[in-house]
């Protein structure tokens, strides 16, 4: 297994412009979502995902978007990118959320940069 | 409101020594608890898991413990080596978020 892979690794943008970040797991996983990482404010959630269809806002959702076609694929869409949404983007899977089969993986994440 | 906290913020220790980390969390009403571990610029590891109605899990050198009735877990990392050098997270369910604890930043010298 592949586990969670994101795509791209590092990327720089200029304020205004959007963007895809693709994030993919092989594991059958239903639960999926995205968290960004900033020194100090630690891993804040963004969006999620209970199954292919059915996605959630976090605790930070502005300025971003999501959809679940698949079981496999989680995107995160910048709409118009802002210096503020400079950060470390992870995104992460697991079976469930539940009580049981709910182990967290994440991808290596990618770096993004706004100008 | 769940508050997870990580002591120490940093960590150095000569190799060969044995450690432990120590993770506190404010509402013991958890499924389980979850270590983890970073490297510089690097995704997050899964280290352990330990439900909550284990006592401790271990993998290799590494061993977790969670007492949820007095919001504590430990992670015990046994013979160091400067390969364990890393920041380390715990985190716990927060509905269909988690929380994570600030990190032990762990450097361990050869």
């Amino acid at each position: 297994n592949a586990g969670v892979t994101q795509t791209p690794k590092f990327q720089v943008l200029k304020t205004g412009q959007s963007m895809t970040l693709q994030c993919a797991q092989d594991m059958n996983h239903e639960y999926m979502s995205w968290y960004r990482q900033d020194p100090g404010m630690g891993l804040r959630l963004i969006h999620y995902s209970v199954g292919a269809g059915i996605t959630d806002q976090g605790e930070v959702p502005n300025g971003y978007n999501v959809s679940r076609s698949t079981t496999e694929d989680f995107p995160l869409r910048l709409l118009s990118a802002a210096p503020s949404q400079t950060s470390v983007y992870f995104c992460a899977s697991s079976y469930s959320k539940g009580e049981y089969d709910n182990e967290q993986f994440f991808g290596p994440g990618t770096r993004l940069t706004v100008l | 409101k769940q508050e997870v906290t990580q002591i120490p913020a940093a960590l150095s220790v000569p190799e060969g020594e044995n450690l432990v980390l120590n993770c506190s969390f404010t509402d013991s009403a958890i499924y389980n608890l979850q270590w983890f571990r970073q490297d510089p610029g690097k995704g997050l590891t899964s280290l352990l898991l330990i439900q909550s109605s284990q006592r401790e899990q271990t993998s290799g050198r590494l061993n977790a413990s969670l007492d949820k009735s007095s919001g504590r877990s430990t992670l015990y990392i046994a013979a160091s080596q400067p390969g364990d050098s890393a920041t380390y997270l715990c985190a716990v369910p927060l509905g269909n978020d988690m929380r994570f604890g600030a990190g032990t930043r762990l450097t361990v010298k050869p």
